[in-house]
């Protein structure tokens, strides 16, 4: 069972908003940077936010990411139908009994 | 183009051993702190290991401390997975990944599949 909690479904129509939550404790999103990533099913998980809220370069800037106490939030703005994936946040953990790095239980996108 | 490609997965039967690798190419393995992480059929993923890029700090989730090593060979550049006393739960999609600034892992291996079962 994961230690960061997601909501484990959310949906809009295409060009909507979505709002991904992310939410953990002081041991891990007290004292650390989080990552976010996009799965399509069947393949590999994709990069999208690092330290928080920056994107890689190959990232558009309709993903953002923010982090406030011990949540952390993924928005996806223009909502498109190439971004129905599953998506997972991940931090590292100084509470070594959780596993040092941790990601959250997942979350899936569904375009209306 | 920086790539891994993870290879070496297969049906083995409970208590069975296997050694997993992962083949960098595009930048130098060595260069970078590295992972494996696991994502059982319909579940999410879960991370599994740790080298520095010094290659002298190892780190593992409970899960599979004592069972599984991680190892590297610089002259390969290769990372590698050795999983042994293997369970039924292990049955997973195994990816290598690479971390980046923040703890992020920026690129992705495009996994292989262990099959744990009788």
């Amino acid at each position: 069972q994961s230690v960061l909690t997601q909501p484990p479904s959310v949906s809009a129509a295409p060009g909507q908003k979505v709002t991904i939550s992310c939410s953990g404790s002081s041991s891990n999103f007290g004292n650390s940077y989080v990552s976010w990533y996009q799965q399509v099913p069947g393949t590999a998980p994709k990069l999208l936010i690092f330290e928080t809220n920056k994107r890689p370069s190959w990232i558009p800037d309709r993903f953002s990411g923010s982090k406030s106490g011990t949540s952390a939030t993924l928005d996806i703005t223009g909502l498109q139908t190439g971004d129905e994936a599953d998506y997972y946040c991940g931090t590292w953990d100084s509470n070594l009994s959780s596993g040092l790095y941790i990601f959250g239980s997942g979350t899936k996108v569904t375009v209306l | 183009e920086v790539q891994l490609v993870e290879s070496g997965g297969a049906l083995i039967q409970p208590g069975g051993s296997l050694r997993l690798s992962c083949a960098a190419s595009g930048f130098t393995l060595s260069s970078y702190e590295m992972d494996w992480v696991r994502q059982a059929p319909g579940k999410g993923l879960e991370w599994l290991s740790y080298m520095s890029s010094g290659g002298n700090t190892k780190y593992y989730a409970d899960s599979v401390k004592g069972r599984f090593t991680i190892s590297r060979d610089n002259t390969k550049n290769s990372l590698y997975l050795q999983l042994n006393s293997l369970r039924a739960e292990d049955t997973a999609v195994y990816y290598c990944a690479r971390e980046s600034n923040g703890y992020a892992f920026d690129y992705w291996g495009q996994g292989t599949l262990v099959t744990v079962s009788s």
